[in-house]
């Protein structure tokens, strides 16, 4: 149980170009999802808090314009990196929690490649 | 920020040996995690140990945390090469907030 599924699994795209990421929970329902990015050998960054149905809570340093997050379900949310850039290359995994003070389960993650 | 040290960054052993390692941490916390995490994949949850447990027993393996020394150890038994990956100390604090230890890498020669 308690599977996320994050797609696509790998993005190559020109710079300029918006690129959009889902995150499922497959068999429960998130009443929180969490997006996260991590570069090479270094650990994971939270990047925004997202709750169904409210607007997300971006950590400090992190452009709401520019990495936008829909949480429109409890099983659903997206984060779309728009006119993404080269400096926007990283690995971007998601995670979905049910209930507060129960673990967070992690999606298999986005490698993005901005060209 | 991060919060909190990991020891050792990283760690090589041969298969059968156990593996140790060591978080601290700065305020106090809700609980802690440990997390696993394969080359270029997601995070998978090992093991969860609230402020007030002191150990747990998962298959193989074993958390502790101390929360007077502000430090938690996972120790993997009988290591596999399959166990080679970096392992992540996580901590919840109040709000919910996760905060990641920078990990550990793990090499399990077989």
């Amino acid at each position: 149980g308690a599977v996320v599924s994050q797609h696509p699994s790998w993005v190559i795209c020109k710079s300029g170009t918006s690129v959009k990421i889902e995150c499922r929970s497959l068999d429960f329902q998130a009443t929180t999802m969490f997006w996260y990015r991590q570069f090479p050998k270094q650990s994971l960054m939270l990047m925004a808090t997202s709750n169904e149905g409210s607007k997300a809570t971006y950590e400090q340093g992190v452009e709401k314009d520019k990495f936008l997050i829909n949480h429109a379900s409890l099983t659903l949310s997206t984060l779309t990196v728009t006119s993404a850039h080269p400096e926007d290359s990283s690995f971007y995994i998601c995670s979905a929690r049910s209930l507060i003070n129960q673990p967070q389960h992690f999606g298999d993650g986005t490698r993005l490649s901005i060209l | 920020s991060q919060q909190g040290e990991e020891d050792p960054q990283a760690l090589s052993i041969q298969e059968g040996e156990n593996a140790t390692m060591n978080c601290s941490y700065k305020t106090s916390i809700n609980n802690l995690q440990w997390y696993r995490q394969n080359s270029g994949r997601g995070l998978v949850h090992l093991i969860l140990i609230r402020s007030n447990e002191r150990e747990k027993h998962s298959g193989r393996l074993r958390v502790t945390l101390d929360t007077s020394k502000k430090s938690s150890s996972l120790l993997i038994t009988a290591s596999r090469a399959a166990d080679t990956a970096s392992y992540f100390c996580v901590k919840e604090t109040s709000g919910s907030r996760l905060t990641f230890g920078e990990g550990t890498q793990l090499t399990v020669n077989p």
